[in-house]
């Protein structure tokens, strides 16, 4: 079983809709849960970082389930600028541990 | 808002030659780590750095790799002896809190 599973898409979706992405994790040591958006060729930046009550940061909201071993993202109102491929990242202590991504693409 | 910086954005070289990929990460970092990305792939873990030491590596940094802080700014990471397969995006990062914070990547090429 994969350590960090995504749906790789591609997703998608006209300007202004709502994108929801799934994540699992299969180590239940996991004590920090991010995810991070990666665009083509650069490095991952920091979107969020998930916490056990549920985050929202304007359009995004996240949330934890640690009894699943699950976390997802959502994206309100999405903008062209959101298309990238979105990373669920999980630290289970000390090193993070990379999904594969899951591919956004906000169509005009 | 300082950012970590890495040189050079694009490094090519010969198969079984040294490279030195370079990093500066932002002051307030205590925790420093390397990460690759073949191209395709998600991206692994190498290396964890602290105290001038290595923290954690994984199975894929081997004696071919090594990391050190030679002057308490830059961080590098040095492979002795390149493999095709090493071409990939290497990224640092360091960590504030529980969060990490990635420069813009090294791409090596290996011919």
């Amino acid at each position: 079983r994969k350590e960090v599973e995504q749906d790789p898409g591609p997703f998608n979706v006209p300007e202004g809709a709502t994108v929801a992405f799934n994540c699992t994790y299969s180590n239940s040591a996991s004590q920090s849960f991010f995810w991070y958006r990666q665009d083509c060729r650069k490095e991952p930046k920091l979107l969020m970082s998930v916490y056990s009550s549920g985050n929202e940061d304007g359009r995004f909201t996240a949330q934890l389930n640690r009894a699943s071993q699950y976390i997802s993202l959502l994206i309100r109102d999405s903008k062209l600028s959101d298309s990238a491929t979105y990373l669920c990242v999980v630290n289970p202590p000390g090193q993070l541990t990379f999904g594969s991504g899951t591919q956004l693409t906000v169509l005009p | 808002e300082p950012e970590v910086t890495q040189t050079p954005s694009h490094q090519v070289t010969q198969m079984g030659q040294e490279v030195i990929l370079r990093c500066v990460p932002i002051s307030n970092h205590l925790y420093f780590y390397w990460y690759r990305q073949i191209l395709g792939q998600k991206v692994e873990f190498l290396v964890s750095f602290y105290n001038n030491e290595i923290s954690e590596k994984s199975e894929i940094f081997d004696d071919q790799f090594s990391v050190e802080r030679p002057d308490g700014s830059n961080f590098t990471l040095k492979i002795r002896s390149t493999k095709l397969e090493d071409s990939a995006m290497y990224f640092c990062a360091g960590r504030t809190g529980n969060e990490q914070f990635f420069g813009p990547g090294t791409r090596l090429t290996v011919l």
